[in-house]
């Protein structure tokens, strides 16, 4: 079965960072590109960034632009993504999500994980 | 950045209810958009992509059309699973971007 598995959230207060994995299973990892969707509580998705098979191509959405990083190790199977200066409008459940191609729909989401930045 | 854009934002329909849903980019995407569904507390599902291509899986009372600026999907025929926030999404180029969801609920 395909799946990704999203962790790392948590409770964390603004100007400080957290760092999200996306455990991947049932799929061959380094053959898609991966991505990070945030969805702040009651609100619609964002895209926050994304990744090729073998890490050459990197976007991200310009909220997030120099305070995230995001990062794939192929041997382990899994996505990142380093958070740093956290700020309460950064509040969202992080979905990760596969795509055949870096520019690509998405095919698979994960069940996210939650991040609240508050004080 | 490319801006997506809904219509409606939200409405209300019955079941066997035929209901069309649009999405409009801000400039010319050729056909790299697709769509998903999401219903409450889950992750969402990919519906279509490149338009018009229904992802495996999907009931073929689902469908999609468009290209350049505007895109359309339709739902043939309403079931009550069929419920759910909609949104459409560009990829065709970096940032990738979605509309800001339509909400359709039961009448």
């Amino acid at each position: 079965e395909v799946q990704l598995v999203e962790s790392g959230g948590g409770l964390v207060q603004p100007g400080r960072s957290l760092r999200l994995s996306c455990a991947a299973s049932g799929f061959t990892f380094d053959d898609y590109a991966m991505h990070w969707v945030r969805q702040a509580p009651g609100k619609g998705l964002e895209w926050v960034s994304g990744i090729s098979w073998n890490s050459g191509s990197i976007g991200y959405a310009d909220s997030v632009k120099g305070r995230f990083t995001i990062s794939r190790d192929n041997a382990k199977n899994s996505l990142y993504l380093q958070m740093n200066s956290l700020r309460a409008e950064d509040t969202a459940l992080y979905y990760c999500a596969k795509s055949p191609g870096d520019l690509d729909a998405f095919d698979i989401w994960g069940q996210g994980t939650m991040v609240t930045v508050s004080s | 950045a490319i801006r997506m854009t809904q219509s409606p934002s939200s409405f209300s329909a019955s079941t066997g209810d035929r209901v069309t849903i649009t999405c409009r980019a801000s400039q010319g995407i050729s056909s790299y958009l697709a769509w998903y569904q999401q219903k409450p507390g889950k992750a969402p599902k990919l519906l279509i992509y490149a338009a018009s291509t229904l992802q495996s899986g999907v009931p073929s009372r689902f469908s999609g059309s468009g290209s350049g600026t505007d895109f359309t999907l339709t739902i043939s025929c309403l079931q009550s699973e069929d419920f759910a926030t909609y949104y459409c999404q560009q990829y065709y180029s970096y940032p990738i971007t979605f509309g800001q969801g339509t909400r359709l609920e039961i009448k």
